[in-house]
């Protein structure tokens, strides 16, 4: 089956602590995104990649960091220096010519 | 102003009634739309994409687009308790990003 994966289910992080949101698509997408999703705020857009190895800022890129090493890979790491990182987060698709992104199941994180 | 605004609702609706949904948007460049189907703590799934203005048809929902009045609708006919979702609608200017409304959260009463 083609499609976006996301792991884990939910996550949880103690204060200080990095940790990585993992997402991978087998849909031969060129691009891949990153959205935290806040009750009442809609979507924001973290990060964005749209070839391997290349990454842009979205609108509130502070305290995260990506990678995209493969086409098919792009983790989001969630910093110490996020301050208010509960979210949900969803990763996204997009196969290059057209603009309809596909998400992922997404992933809860919760700060113990 | 935001570029995209969406009622957050909630909108309540009986069974069978038809569902209404709209959103407008200030930035004239957008010619792409989209609708998205959100059921609780998953990830939004396409529901429907239109280019440029124009209404577009798929079995019980109809999506509509307003270029001179920057508007777009979202409807769907004979509404189930299956259609209890948010709708977020989301929009782009061809830049390979999109901007997303907050999400209308409706309720189908059976």
């Amino acid at each position: 089956d083609g499609g976006i994966t996301q792991s884990p289910k939910y996550l949880f992080r103690k204060e200080g602590q990095n940790v990585t949101l993992s997402c991978e698509q087998n849909l031969n997408h060129d691009a891949m995104y990153w959205y935290r999703q806040d009750p009442g705020q809609g979507l924001r857009l973290i990060y964005y990649s749209q070839i391997v190895n290349d990454f842009q800022k979205g609108d509130i890129a502070e305290g995260y960091s990506v990678s995209r090493e493969k086409k098919e890979s792009f983790p989001l790491t969630v910093t110490s220096a996020q301050k208010n990182p509960t979210a949900f987060y969803l990763c996204a698709s997009r196969k290059d010519n057209q603009e309809t992104q596909y998400f992922g199941p997404g992933t809860r994180l919760l700060v113990l | 102003q935001k570029e995209v605004e969406q009622d957050p609702g909630p909108l309540s609706v009986p069974e069978g009634a038809i569902v209404s949904l709209n959103c407008t948007y200030s930035n004239s460049a957008f010619q792409y739309f989209m609708w998205y189907r959100q059921y609780s703590r998953k990830g939004p799934e396409l529901l429907m994409y239109t280019y440029s203005s124009g209404n577009k048809e798929d079995g019980r929902f109809t999506a509509q687009v307003d270029k001179s009045s920057k508007y777009i609708s979202l409807f769907i006919r004979d509404s189930q308790p299956s259609d209890s979702a948010t709708y977020l609608c989301a929009m782009s200017e061809g830049n390979n990003r999109l901007a997303f409304g907050k999400g209308n959260q409706v309720v189908v009463i059976p």
